[in-house]
């Protein structure tokens, strides 16, 4: 089993809809947790970080559930520009961090 | 520099032939990693510094592959005899306190043929 776990998609959805993403991590000593978003053939950027309180950034929010030990991103009213690769990353103890493989997105007109 | 700096962009060798490659962080960043990620694959862990501790070295794949960071910032990344399968793109990313985060470089694309 991988230490993170995400379901590698694709999520074809139509602009305007709300998409869910969810990954599970199996390391319950993880620190710190993240969305990166990565377009292809291009480096991961930082979308956002999560926390436990969840945390919102215009159309994202990012949720942490430390019992489940589950993260989700749910997207908004989705724009073209949102198609991309989603990666669930966590910072384990000791600054380790482990990337998910990947949920694709692919938002269509 | 404004952000995390890879050289070279591309990198195309011949097998059996040693190459290096460069990571210049962002400057003051403390953490710093090297991934690489094959066409289509996740991320791949190879190595990870932090300030003037021990590196972590656990996800290099064999002893063809070295890293070292030189006065805590530009950090360098050799493979020795270069086979096809370590044709990928090797990112770096560097963080201050890893709780805030990494950013990654533009990463090199090595083709080895």
């Amino acid at each position: 089993r991988k230490e993170v776990e995400q379901d590698p998609g694709p999520f074809n959805v139509p602009e305007g809809a709300t998409v869910a993403f969810n990954c599970t991590y199996s390391n319950s000593a993880s620190q710190s947790f993240f969305w990166y978003r990565q377009d292809c053939r291009k480096e991961p950027k930082l979308l956002m970080s999560v926390y436990s309180s969840g945390n919102e950034d215009g159309r994202f929010t990012a949720q942490l559930n430390r019992a489940s030990q589950y993260i989700s991103l749910l997207i908004r009213d989705s724009k073209l520009s949102d198609s991309a690769t989603y990666l669930c990353v966590v910072l384990r103890y000791g600054n380790k961090l482990v990337f998910g493989a990947g949920t694709i997105l692919r938002v269509k007109s | 520099g404004a952000g995390v700096s890879q050289s070279p962009s591309n990198k195309v060798t011949e097998k059996g032939k040693d190459v290096e490659l460069r990571c210049d962080p962002i400057s003051g960043h403390t953490a710093l990693y090297w991934y690489r990620q094959s066409l289509g694959q996740g991320l791949e862990f190879l190595i990870y510094f932090q300030g003037n501790s021990a590196p972590d070295k656990s996800g290099l794949p064999s002893d063809r592959f070295s890293a070292e960071r030189t006065g805590g910032s530009v950090s360098t990344l050799t493979i020795q005899r270069t086979q096809q399968e370590d044709s990928a793109v090797y990112l770096c990313a560097s963080s201050f306190a890893g709780g805030d985060g990494y950013t990654f470089g533009s990463g090199t694309r090595l083709t080895v043929v």
